[in-house]
């Protein structure tokens, strides 16, 4: 099974509009890290967002939210107004504290913003 | 403080040719990780250490794919011979195995491999 899906290989956007990107996964570690990577046409991984499976509350850091669903297994991004440089592939991740320390990526999201 | 640093940036060799990709993570970082990222693939996880010991290599695509971690300051990724199929972008990247969170990966700028 994957550990990481993203269902949605590409996304568009409306400009100052808000998107949602699509990450479920799959653990049987009580103890893990969900993350968000952004990789931009230039091709570095950038690291956007972190939500620990004990954290009560959704992580945010500015324009980005994590909707975490616990029980749904899912790890949706919200990225709100969206902007042009907001462009981008988005990958999902998750990593298993208890068991090795691995580190599992999605398939990624291409999204594109529509001016 | 430096970030991950890979060489070569850019490498173009020819069909049978040795390559040798090379990795120094973030000081302090216990563990390594190599990824090859293809259009057709993704981002595949080819090999991770932690605290220098491969722990996991089933990504390794065949036996032509080798990678050592001598020490905790370097590491290398050594195809040989190199196929025109290993053409690809090679990541690197690193994490603190213990501490507090988020501990996310680190990447290195990519090392973008040709093969003619």
């Amino acid at each position: 099974a994957q550990k990481i899906t993203q269902t949605q290989p590409g996304m568009f956007v409306q400009e100052k509009e808000a998107v949602t990107l699509d990450c479920t996964y799959d653990t049987s570690d009580p103890s893990y890290g969900l993350f968000w990577y952004k990789q931009p046409s230039s091709g570095e991984m950038i690291f956007l967002i972190y939500q620990g499976s004990y954290d009560q509350q959704n992580a945010t850091e500015g324009r980005y939210s994590l909707n975490f669903q616990k029980a749904r297994k899912s790890a949706n991004l919200v990225i709100s107004a969206s902007q042009l440089g907001d462009s981008a592939m988005y990958f999902c991740a998750m990593r298993e504290i208890n068991t090795g320390n691995q580190f599992y990526f999605g398939t990624g999201t291409s999204l594109t913003v529509i001016p | 403080d430096a970030g991950v640093i890979q060489s070569p940036r850019h490498e173009v060799t020819e069909m049978g040719q040795e390559v040798t990709l090379r990795c120094k993570p973030i000081s302090g970082h216990n563990s390594l990780f190599w990824y090859r990222q293809t259009m057709m693939r993704g981002l595949e996880l080819l090999i991770y250490f932690n605290n220098n010991v491969p722990i996991d290599d089933s990504g390794m695509p065949e036996d032509r794919f080798s990678a050592k971690m001598p020490n905790a300051s370097f590491s290398t990724l050594k195809i040989q011979p190199s196929e025109p199929r290993d053409s690809a972008v090679y990541f690197c990247a690193s994490s603190p195995l213990s501490g507090g969170p988020p501990g996310e990966l680190f990447f290195g700028e990519g090392s973008r491999l040709t093969v003619l």
